[in-house]
């Protein structure tokens, strides 16, 4: 069965403060993404990587950054957190682009920000 | 602009009869779509897909029927159960294009016992 695993399932954090969330996979797969959703607005992409040291931008990556050192492995860095940043926050992989392709999930990763 | 269209954010439905959870999409470059099912505090998983050369797709009680000429598809859950109360998010992606998923805003459903 394919994993996606994220670091931490609820997170509380203050304003200003440096957040990692951090998120492996095991399938070996090439796209990584980060999501983020919210009550009436469904999952929206933050960020997804197709290769190692590779990123795109996805629909809000506003006050987001992230990391891909190895294949398996896809950091969100929230630099500076805020209030507006209180939110589920999903990770997922998969090969998309090929017949068949779907995207795997990680359990989310709940943060609050106060 | 969005792409992908739930249209109703709640649908309640008596166990035993069918739910039917609607999705709009306005690329017509999408040509793969998939169906996910969320429950609170986990990660969506997925339910079931289409390629745009099909105009249906069967997997037990679940159905996707594709309708390209009018930029629609649907979930068919029969019969629905408690258990399948949840959020359902539909989602699009062009093959051998852009390599990423854009989802609906999900359609939450309650079968009620």
């Amino acid at each position: 069965d394919v994993k996606v695993t994220q670091s931490s399932r609820y997170l509380v954090k203050r304003t200003g403060e440096k957040v990692f969330l951090e998120c492996v996979q095991d399938m070996d797969h090439e796209n990584m993404f980060w999501y983020r959703q919210d009550p009436g607005l469904g999952l929206r992409l933050i960020y997804f990587s197709y290769d190692v040291k590779m990123k795109e931008k996805g629909d809000i990556p506003e006050g987001y950054s992230v990391s891909r050192e190895k294949k398996e492995r896809f950091s969100l860095i929230l630099e500076s957190a805020s209030t507006n940043q209180t939110s589920m926050y999903l990770c997922a992989s998969g090969d998309l682009g090929t017949i068949g392709g779907e995207l795997f999930f990680g359990e989310g990763s709940r943060l609050t920000v106060l | 602009d969005q792409q992908v269209k739930q249209n109703s954010p709640s649908l309640s439905v008596q166990e035993g009869r069918i739910s039917i959870l609607n999705c709009d999409y306005t690329n017509s470059m999408f040509d793969y779509f998939l169906w996910y099912k969320k429950y609170p505090a986990e990660g969506p998983t997925f339910l079931i897909s289409i390629s745009s050369i099909k105009d249906k797709n069967e997997d037990g009680r679940f159905t996707v029927f594709l309708n390209k000429s009018a930029k629609h598809l649907s979930l068919h859950i029969v019969p629905s159960q408690p258990g399948d109360s949840a959020v359902y998010f539909c989602a699009a992606s062009e093959q051998g294009g852009s390599e990423k998923l854009v989802f609906g805003k999900g359609t939450k459903l309650t079968v009620n016992p």
